[in-house]
């Protein structure tokens, strides 16, 4: 199986703040990356797939960039809303789906 | 607008079954993958497998192939997941998912069904 890491773990940040998570695939994956949203007691929710594609709905300050082994998602002004924890998903083996370990973000 | 909605939450002795369903509206039930990913307390998300309803064919997570079978009902746009001999490690909430596919090939999970919490416990 493909394993995914990401980091960091966790976060501390301010309303406003630009927010930046970092995906590592232990293979290149091309662009078959995927990011989601998860609030407490909640199912995930999509945000970018293919890397880069925002998906429909989802507010344009977040932003997905990376192909091969090495993605990042972006917040450039975290709002109240945002503070969840994010995972990074491939497509590039399935099936195999493989999800990293999540970063939370939460207030500072 | 694809829903997806889940029975509810289960309590489970140690070395027993669950089955959980999953009942879709909206979209063409028979042509879009349902995969079920769950998510221990505190812990990630984990696939554990996926069945595209016009196929039938099911595909698992090596960790969870001989313990867990997934299936659908076309009659009723409504897919199952089955674990077997659980364990207390098993406490989890279990989601579907739509697997959708775009016309370059990226798959991602659009759709969540809203879980549901299975606990093992003697």
């Amino acid at each position: 199986d493909i394993q995914m890491t990401q980091s960091p773990s966790s976060l501390s940040a301010s309303v406003g703040d630009r927010v930046t998570i970092t995906c590592r695939a232990s293979q290149s994956i091309s662009s078959y990356l995927n990011w989601y949203q998860q609030k407490p007691g909640k199912a995930p929710k999509l945000l970018i797939y293919a890397a880069s594609s925002l998906q429909s709905g989802v507010p344009s300050r977040f932003s997905g960039s990376g192909s091969g082994t090495d993605f990042t998602l972006t917040i450039s002004s975290l709002q109240p809303e945002d503070f969840a924890t994010y995972y990074c998903q491939q497509s590039y083996s399935t099936p195999g789906i493989t999800f990293g370990p999540g970063t939370k973000v939460d207030i500072k | 607008q694809v829903q997806l909605v889940q029975s509810g939450a289960e309590v489970k002795k140690p070395g027993s079954s669950v089955k959980v369903s999953c009942k879709a509206s909206g979209g063409t039930f028979s042509s879009y993958a349902i995969s079920w990913v769950r998510q221990a307390p505190g812990q990630g998300l984990e696939w554990m497998g996926g069945i595209i309803p016009i196929f039938g064919t099911a595909n698992y997570a090596q960790k969870f192939q001989g313990r867990v079978t997934i299936t659908t009902d076309e009659s009723t746009s409504t897919a199952y997941m089955e674990l077997s001999s659980l364990r207390s490690e098993d406490t989890a909430v279990y989601y579907c998912a739509r697997f959708f596919r775009t016309s370059t090939s990226h798959y991602y999970f659009d759709y969540w069904g809203q879980g549901t919490l299975v606990t093992v416990s003697s």
